[in-house]
């Protein structure tokens, strides 16, 4: 009954390699986020998609892309991986109205090689 | 910089003490608060939430949070942890919208 599913949990892809990393939910929620989360960090918000509308945040590198072709399911491109983009990546939902609280995946963790 | 602070990033405690993490944040006027815990290998998951009303908040497994707006804290209690509280507990804010911004975490462990 998981809610929010993130593939793969583990990811390994080589530097400048493109690399896409799913997320699906189940909640029929319209916010989807997309976090990078790295050792002894705060989980950082890198966008998020209020429906359709793509929501950047502006210290985000272009190296980073999404993509939402429908409610369930949401994307993150890295188009030229480095070294210091090895991170666990989360993916959150949350409804636009009412309670705020987000909803989490297990998150997929990249390493580059 | 507006943030959120949480000021001890390990805490070591024995079965049965008590516990407070603090959590202070930087952003004025209304504010939405929570606690995410996230247990070894596990996902993020809701702890418990503030958003109006009564300032002591109470979540699942005993945890506690009380809202002082004067001090801009939201800091977790729970009188008497356990072994399986274990875990990484992250506090975060969200202004405007639905947009969360979290906490280093504090890593708890609790020794059995």
């Amino acid at each position: 009954d998981a809610m929010v599913i993130q593939n793969p949990r583990y990811q390994v892809t080589q530097f400048g390699k493109p690399v896409t990393l799913s997320c699906s939910q189940t909640l029929n929620h319209n916010v989807m986020y997309w976090y990078q989360q790295k050792s002894s960090q705060a989980p950082k918000l890198l966008f998020h998609y209020y429906d359709k509308d793509f929501n950047n945040e502006a210290d985000t590198p272009d190296n980073f892309q999404s993509r939402r072709p429908n409610t369930s399911f949401c994307f993150l491109d890295i188009r030229s991986p480095g070294l210091g983009d090895a991170a666990m990546y989360l993916c959150a939902t949350s409804r636009a109205n009412g309670a705020p609280e987000a909803f989490f995946g297990q998150g997929t963790r990249l390493t580059v090689v | 910089a507006q943030s959120v602070s949480q000021h001890n990033h390990h805490v070591i405690l024995s079965e049965a003490a008590s516990l407070e993490l603090g959590c202070n944040y930087s952003y004025g006027g209304t504010v939405n608060l929570f606690w995410y815990v996230q247990y070894p290998g596990q996902h993020l998951q809701l702890l418990l939430k503030y958003f109006s009303g009564d300032p002591l908040v109470k979540g699942i497994k005993g945890f506690e949070a009380e809202f002082i707006k004067s001090k801009f804290s939201f800091n977790l209690r729970k009188p008497s942890v356990q072994w399986s509280d274990t875990a990484e507990y992250f506090c975060a804010v969200s202004r405007y919208g639905n947009k969360l911004v979290f906490g280093a975490g504090t890593i708890l462990r609790v020794k059995s």
